[in-house]
């Protein structure tokens, strides 16, 4: 079990466009969602945590309006990037945990979206 | 902090070779420590994990052993295949304002050779 499901795998968009990311948890209840990026050849930055049902927590230095995140059930968050811009191309990774913010619990891995911005 | 110092990869093996790749950490507190792998295009995979001191961790010929008096958590395996061919990625989970968060280490190729 611990299946994550990230959609779409890739996706190539013009310039000033909003794009949304799903990150699915397929069985299991997840409370808890975390989104990463990733640069080519480098480790997982954090950019949110978000919790179901409230308004997600950012990591410094990741602009809140830019990307916008909403876990409004239990099994999917989203992720917007809104007039995404080239230097937003990047692989994107969700993760999702059974348990709540204070549950030591191992995070899962969907398998990431590959953004280009044209 | 709270930190995580991986070797710098690439490392390169023949198969059937032992491997080790090296991983130290800075916390404060209890955390508990992974290894995800993460194949080309792909999301993270958890491949082990530990949760307090001397836990051993083991999957698939992998395995780690959680060694507070050196801080580290090394990953090892007896005898690698093509297919071990990835990128590892050494993780802690520890509590920061308030909340569980990984913090990874920067990440180690592998590249097994036939």
């Amino acid at each position: 079990g611990a299946v994550v499901s990230q959609h779409p795998s890739w996706v190539i968009c013009k310039s000033g466009t909003s794009v949304k990311i799903e990150c699915r948890s397929l069985d299991f209840q997840a409370t808890t969602m975390f989104w990463y990026r990733q640069f080519p050849k480098q480790s997982l930055m954090l950019m949110a945590t978000s919790n179901e049902g409230s308004k997600a927590t950012y990591e410094q230095g990741v602009e809140k309006d830019k990307f916008l995140i909403n876990h409004a059930s239990l099994t999917l968050s989203t992720l917007t990037v809104t007039s995404a811009h080239p230097e937003d191309s990047s692989f994107y990774i969700c993760s999702a945990k059974r348990d709540g913010l204070y549950s030591n619990q191992p995070q899962h891995f969907g398998d990431g979206t590959r953004l280009s911005i044209l | 902090g709270n930190s995580v110092t991986q070797m710098e990869g690439p490392v390169t093996l023949s198969e059937e070779a032992f491997l080790t790749i090296n991983c130290t950490y800075t916390a404060t507190g209890y955390p508990s420590l992974f290894w995800y792998v993460q194949y080309p295009g792909e999301g993270l995979q958890l491949l082990l994990k530990a949760t307090k001191a001397d836990d051993k961790g083991s999957n698939k010929g992998f395995e780690a052993t959680y060694r507070k008096e050196t801080t580290s958590f090394h990953l090892e395996k007896g005898s690698v295949q093509v297919s071990d061919s990835a990128v590892y990625f050494c993780a802690l989970s520890t509590v920061t304002s308030g909340t569980y968060k990984y913090i990874f280490g920067t990440g180690t190729r592998l590249k097994v050779l036939a």
